[in-house]
């Protein structure tokens, strides 16, 4: 079946440090693909998508680029700050939304 | 937008009681889904409904479990005979789905404790 496979954390960075979070995923199709944050104490927000082989979803200074050649979707951004602190989970629907494990981030200041 | 509503928000059993969780959801939303958090995991699927048609549910899931939606409105979650693995946080979300976009909107979820 469908699947999403990210890399484990906990992830600890510096402020203003470059972030990548690895996701891949398995799917027949071509689902869509998303971003989903948990701020502390709060509830899953969606962060950003893409639908489609090569679109690149933005959001917050975040970025992430759907890879049909290596069924991947990475997540970026090039600055982090403290306030990113949470939990990141990719995430992707073939019709169903079905979510990884989730990376959570640390950011020193 | 009141935004999806969960009820109770915490609910403590003992093993082999039956529990029952309510969602309401986004109210033009027609979508809604299941799933159950536990700590350092993501959110694991359970069901969905469009309008009140049950698509999917997981084949993980025992049959102890069982989720309506009557009206395409709210929603239930069932749990019969419950265990003490079933002790999770049970969230549900909505969303407006159309063609391959669609957007979950969460609510803050029902933390079950089974003793």
């Amino acid at each position: 079946g469908n699947s999403v496979t990210q890399m484990e954390g906990p992830v600890t960075l510096s402020e203003e440090a470059f972030l990548t979070i690895n996701c891949t995923y398995t799917a027949t199709g071509y689902p869509s693909l998303f971003w989903y944050v948990q701020y502390p104490g709060e509830g899953l927000q969606l962060l950003l998508k893409a639908t489609k082989a090569d679109d690149k979803g933005s959001n917050k200074g975040f970025e992430a680029t759907y890879r049909k050649e290596t069924t991947s979707f990475h997540l970026e951004k090039g600055s982090v700050q403290v306030s990113d602190s949470a939990v990141y989970f990719c995430a992707l629907s073939d019709d169903k939304i079905i979510f990884g494990k989730g990376t959570r981030l640390h950011i020193l200041p | 937008d009141t935004g999806v509503s969960q009820d109770p928000r915490h609910k403590i059993t003992k093993r082999g009681q039956n529990v029952t969780f309510r969602c309401d959801p986004i109210s033009e939303h027609n979508r809604l889904y299941w799933y159950r958090q536990t700590l350092g995991q993501g959110p694991e699927f359970l069901t969905y409904f469009q309008n009140e048609a049950q698509l999917e549910k997981s084949r993980l899931l025992s049959d102890r479990f069982s989720a309506e939606r009557p009206k395409g409105s709210f929603s239930t979650l069932e749990i019969q005979r419950t265990e003490q693995g079933d002790s999770a946080m049970y969230l549900c979300a909505s969303s407006s789905r159309t063609g391959g976009n669609e957007k979950l909107f969460f609510g803050s979820g029902t933390q079950l404790s089974v003793l």
